[in-house]
């Protein structure tokens, strides 16, 4: 069975252009959950979608913004690109609504972005 | 948050297992204890969860205390590919969504 699939696997930009990173959720699964793992760090929350609405989202800036598609795929843009916005971003599927428990969330191999 | 206490690092010998603690004293009833692991530079992969029972998969078995404060994750015959850093998350449950905290988790070095 396919996992959680993410693209590009790596991308390099440059400051203050805009970025759209891809994540096709394991197959049957609703959720989809976004996470950043800045180097050295656990991943942080940034959103959760289920069923194509926004359900959640992290501490993070307008800069950021996503959607899931009623395939259940999901995009992550970030606009105006920071050099502190250089990091693995994760994506995480799972079946259910997020507030049954439990919940288990698998998760992508992530998209590696570098900021310059 | 219920938050968790784990040491920042351990060794384990190849074929011997591996008892990764984890304490969560602040946890509450209906909050679930997730274990993941990251190998380096690839995604979080999903090892095992549990409520208040003991819980064993194809991976590994996780023992909760009975007042629920700590739990141990047992790889029984750990390998050099169990080499990861591995996280105890408590979830929260918020309006609506649920997430997953990450801490510093515990850097496992399996040796010959």
């Amino acid at each position: 069975d396919a996992g959680v699939t993410q693209s590009p696997t790596h991308l390099i930009k440059t400051r203050g252009q805009h970025v759209t990173l891809r994540c096709s959720p394991i197959s049957g699964h609703k959720s989809v959950s976004w996470y950043q793992q800045v180097l050295g760090q656990g991943p942080q929350f940034i959103f959760q979608y289920y069923e194509k609405e926004e359900r959640g989202r992290g501490n993070f800036p307008d800069r950021f913004s996503a959607r899931q598609f009623p395939n259940y795929s999901s995009e992550l843009n970030v606009n105006a690109l920071l050099l502190g916005d250089s990091a693995l971003y994760l994506c995480a599927s799972s079946l259910g609504d997020p507030t049954g428990t439990p919940y288990e969330q698998y998760f992508g191999p992530g998209t590696r972005l570098t900021v310059t | 948050d219920a938050k968790t206490t784990q040491p920042p690092s351990m060794d384990c010998a190849e074929g011997r297992a591996a008892n990764l603690p984890c304490n969560h004293s602040t946890i509450s009833g209906n909050e679930y204890v997730y274990w993941y692991r990251q190998i380096h530079s690839q995604g979080p992969q999903y090892i095992i969860h549990g409520l208040k029972n003991n819980e064993t998969n194809e991976m590994a078995s996780l023992i909760i205390t009975e007042d629920r404060k700590s739990s141990t994750l047992i790889l029984p015959h750990a390998t050099l590919r169990d080499t990861a850093v591995y996280y105890c998350i408590v979830s929260r449950v918020n309006s609506g969504y649920s997430t997953l905290t990450f801490g510093k988790g515990t850097m496992l070095l399996v040796s010959p």
